[in-house]
């Protein structure tokens, strides 16, 4: 099974407004990632908060990982059409060595 | 540096063909990773390597597959005999560590269609 789930699957904006993205995931980590997507191409890596942060920002990406219940959030702010891409949050397991990504979630922003 | 490269970008083959997907990590990373992508199943890991040597491979669907590092700078990805059901997007990446505390730089991939 999937270790992260993003919510929602599929999420159509404007221009301009902000898009929230979530991430839920089972077991302990030692930090959660998210990557974009853009169609016909390799994923790239946008952001990485470690299990002992709570909140991390990158120009217009603002990241929050609460450990407590074990999710994630992805605030893009102020949307272009040209983030229009899937994202995908990605879990590494505490003990564990390797990356478990989640169905990722589709944005379209509408310019 | 020029990123991962993976090659071929596209690849179509017939039933039973082998076919092998190639990647040179990015200089430097000592950790290369073989991902596959379908609409069904997500994004799956098939491969984990660490210098050189393969760490996990409980991904890898069927003794159909198999994955090779023979050096740092290259690696290799066997089908043999080919499905319908391998048609996929295969992903390379690679990270300076394994991954745990930085994100990975994916190659554009290899889209791979058995008919």
């Amino acid at each position: 099974s999937q270790q992260g789930e993003e919510d929602p699957q599929a999420l159509s904006i404007q221009e301009g407004e902000n898009a929230t993205m979530n991430c839920s995931y089972k077991t302990s980590i030692n930090n959660l990632q998210w990557y974009r997507q853009n169609s016909g191409r390799g994923l790239v890596h946008l952001i990485l908060i470690r299990s002992n942060e709570r909140e991390k920002h990158s120009g217009r990406l603002r990241v929050t990982l609460d450990t407590s219940k074990k999710s994630s959030s992805l605030l893009i702010t102020a949307s272009r059409a040209a983030d229009t891409a899937s994202y995908f949050c990605a879990t590494d397991e505490t003990g564990g060595f390797k990356t478990i990504f989640g169905a990722g979630t589709r944005l379209f922003v509408k310019a | 540096d020029a990123g991962v490269i993976q090659s071929p970008r596209h690849e179509v083959t017939e039933m039973g063909q082998e076919v092998t997907l190639r990647c040179k990590p990015i200089s430097g990373h000592n950790s290369l990773f073989w991902y596959r992508q379908t609409m069904m199943r997500g994004l799956e890991l098939l491969i984990y390597f660490n210098n050189n040597v393969p760490i996990d491979d409980s991904g890898m669907p069927e003794d159909r597959f198999s994955a090779k590092m023979p050096n740092a700078s290259f690696s290799t990805l066997k089908i043999q005999p080919s499905e319908p059901r391998d048609s996929a997007v295969y992903f390379c990446a690679s990270s300076p560590t394994g991954g745990l505390s930085y994100g990975y730089t994916f190659g554009s991939g290899t889209r791979l269609t058995v008919v």
